[in-house]
């Protein structure tokens, strides 16, 4: 169980161009789901902390305009890269806490490479 | 300042032998801490919590210790193999109402058969 993936695991884009990236809890409900990134060999950055029904929380030097996120189910949060450079090119990670009780740890997507040309 | 910082980048270790990965941070006052597992381009896999008022935590070939005044954690796999190579990442809950992690840098581990 606790089974969270990420759509797409791999984007190439051109400049300039807007990108979503789909992360959904498979087999639990999570009103908390959180954004990060991870640069080469690098550890994992939070962004956002995104709920379910309001605005997400992001990090400092996150800026909020250029990756929307938006938390529309308890099973569903989005990423959104917006007018997409080559610097935003990472792999982007979520994770979700299960509203159940009793869980601690956070359930991590596979990951989604975004390239952007 | 703040820190969080795992002993090194990069640790080979022989098949058999124990591998000891260290997490040290600085000026943070953790509820609990974690380790996971990452395999290459994939996302975190969850190991083992300690809370601060735990010593030692075991899971099968998996130790953890947490000494908060050293404000030190120490990750141990014994009887280590080829497949538990990956980089081992710990990460501080600094409060467990908000489930707000910090990450340590990772360290990879390579088995050696």
């Amino acid at each position: 169980g606790a089974v969270v993936s990420q759509h797409p695991s791999r984007v190439i884009c051109k400049s300039g161009t807007s990108v979503k990236i789909e992360c959904r809890s498979l087999d639990f409900q999570a009103t908390t789901m959180f954004w990060y990134r991870q640069f080469p060999k690098k550890s994992l950055m939070l962004m956002a902390t995104s709920n379910e029904g309001s605005k997400a929380t992001y990090e400092q030097g996150v800026e909020k305009d250029k990756f929307l996120i938006n938390h529309a189910s308890l099973t569903l949060s989005t990423l959104t890269v917006t007018s997409a450079h080559p610097e935003d090119s990472s792999f982007y990670i979520c994770s979700a806490i299960p509203l159940a009780v009793g869980y601690n740890e956070q359930f991590f997507g596979p990951g989604t490479r975004l390239t952007v040309l | 300042s703040q820190k969080i910082e795992q002993n090194s980048e990069a640790l080979n270790i022989q098949e058999g032998k124990t591998a000891t990965l260290t997490c040290n941070y600085t000026n943070y006052s953790p509820a609990y801490l974690q380790w996971y597992r990452q395999d290459p381009g994939r996302g975190p896999v969850f190991l083992l919590l300690i809370r601060e008022n735990e010593k030692e935590k075991r899971k099968e070939r998996l130790k953890v210790t947490f000494d908060t005044t050293l404000k030190q954690s120490l990750f141990h796999i014994t009887a280590s193999q080829p497949a538990d190579s990956a980089t081992y990442l710990c990460a501080l809950v600094l409060d467990s109402g908000t489930y707000k992690y910090i990450f340590g840098t990772g360290t990879r581990l390579k088995v050696l058969a």
